[in-house]
């Protein structure tokens, strides 16, 4: 199957600072990834779609202000989570998926603000 | 109500045991079906991948899909204590279109 990583694994951070999270398709290209956020034993929640060239599409609820999101390649999208919060750490996750198979996941970020 | 709902568990049997995991979905539109098995802090690994109706096996693994009573089913046979994890549901309509996931069933096989 596809490949899809994700760095950094973990990440901790002070409150008020900013982290970058990148997701990549290592052996396809991917005009579309999206981007999920999980909380402990609780399902994935969508945050954004991101298409390469073009500005992300935003679920309803996430402020697209704070979770920044960079898709300048079509093996490369990035998240950035501006002026982390405690409220922030959270694990996230990024997809793709090469034509109708998939999607597939990468192996997750998890963050913790402290 | 949500586009997929999954039977919410948790389930936990025996080792050897026949597993069924089941979800259904609303949205007529749904072609492509998926099943991902998740363990904890891991990202989703897909399991299953089928498309509009019919059955799928891939050793242990049955998927099959109804759309007549939009129903998707997992069967894992011989259940081993290593597919103790969560396994996620899935839909999307188009080939590059967002997946709605359904919200996770947690099995626990004992030996």
């Amino acid at each position: 199957g596809a490949v899809v990583s994700q760095h950094p694994s973990w990440v901790i951070c002070k409150s008020g600072t900013s982290v970058k999270i990148e997701c990549r398709s290592l052996d396809f290209q991917a005009t579309t990834m999206f981007w999920y956020r999980q909380f402990p034993k609780q399902s994935l929640m969508l945050m954004a779609t991101s298409n390469e060239g073009s500005k992300a599409t935003y679920e309803q609820g996430v402020e697209k202000d704070k979770f920044l999101i960079n898709h300048a390649s079509l093996t490369l999208s990035t998240l950035t989570v501006t002026s982390a919060h405690p409220e922030d750490s959270s694990f996230y996750i990024c997809s793709a998926g090469p034509g109708p198979l998939g999607p597939f996941f990468g192996p997750g970020t998890r963050l913790t603000v402290l | 109500q949500k586009e997929v709902e999954q039977d919410p568990g948790p389930l936990s049997v025996p080792e050897g045991a026949i597993v069924s995991l089941n979800c259904t979905y609303s949205n007529s539109a749904f072609q492509y079906f998926m099943w991902y098995r998740q363990y904890s802090r891991k990202g989703p690994e897909l399991l299953m991948y089928t498309y509009s109706s019919g059955n799928k096996e891939d050793g242990r693994f049955t998927a099959q899909v109804d759309k007549s009573s939009k129903y998707i089913s997992l069967f894992i046979r011989d259940s081993q204590p290593s597919d103790s994890a969560t396994y996620l549901c899935a839909s999307k309509g188009t080939n590059a279109g967002k997946s709605t996931f359904g919200d996770g069933t947690t099995l626990t096989v004992k030996p």
